[in-house]
């Protein structure tokens, strides 16, 4: 167990709908990133908040939005859901000052748009 | 811009021969290499980092991966392979000015019994 914990661990949505995921960090972690796992495209960073305020953005759609709350825990907003977006969302945490710059994933969510 | 390339799509290996999975990079300054492996269905799970230091690594479940700084590569073995050890492998390349972690493509690994 890794410590991060994503919730819902699965999901089915129609096209056109919204949906949000969410992540706890471990604990003392100040750094949550989002990930995005598909058969055909790999594991394609999203984005990367650190206490709060976003430090790294990557190929995020317009359609998804992310952020940080003050308690660190994380949400990833998918927007005007399509077919494509189907995939497994990993939330990653880490902490610059303890085990140097290793990021730790949770389980996934796994989306599925019909 | 920093990437990693891992060659090879699938590796097959027999059990109890050594196993190596390769990595290349690229970076501007001091690389921090990691690998990961994936179980079906499954978060990435960490195995081992290279941030300085010994070139060899050693990390869980008996893997290691050596730093090759001339062949900017950091590939990962085991000396002998298990069934147990078929899963998907992954090796990243941290930005140390936009602090992205980039992945590779993945390797899947196929121990055969």
């Amino acid at each position: 167990d890794s410590g991060v914990t994503q919730t819902p661990k699965h999901l089915i949505t129609a096209t056109g709908q919204r949906v949000t995921l969410r992540c706890s960090p471990r604990s003392g972690d100040l750094s949550v990133y989002w990930y995005q796992q598909s058969l055909d495209q790999g594991l394609q960073f999203l984005i990367q908040y650190y206490n709060g305020e976003e430090r790294a953005k990557g190929n995020i759609l317009e359609r998804f939005s992310a952020q940080q709350f003050p308690d660190l825990h994380s949400e990833l907003n998918l927007s005007s859901l399509e077919l494509g977006d189907s995939a497994l969302y990993f939330c990653a945490s880490s902490n610059p000052d303890r085990e140097s710059n290793t990021i730790y994933f949770g389980e996934g969510s796994w989306l599925t748009v019909v | 811009a920093q990437s990693v390339a891992q060659p090879e799509d699938q590796v097959n290996v027999a059990e109890g021969n050594p196993l190596t999975v390769k990595c290349t990079y690229s970076v501007s300054g001091n690389p921090y290499l990691f690998w990961y492996v994936q179980y079906p269905n499954r978060g990435l799970q960490f195995l081992l980092k290279y941030i300085t230091g010994d070139n060899l690594v050693k990390g869980s479940y008996g893997f290691e991966a050596e730093f090759n700084k001339s062949q900017t590569s950091f590939h990962l073995k085991k000396p002998s392979a298990l069934v147990s050890d078929s899963a998907l492998y992954f090796c990243a390349v941290r930005d140390g000015g936009t602090y992205k972690y980039i992945f590779g493509t993945g390797t899947r690994l196929k121990v055969l019994a």
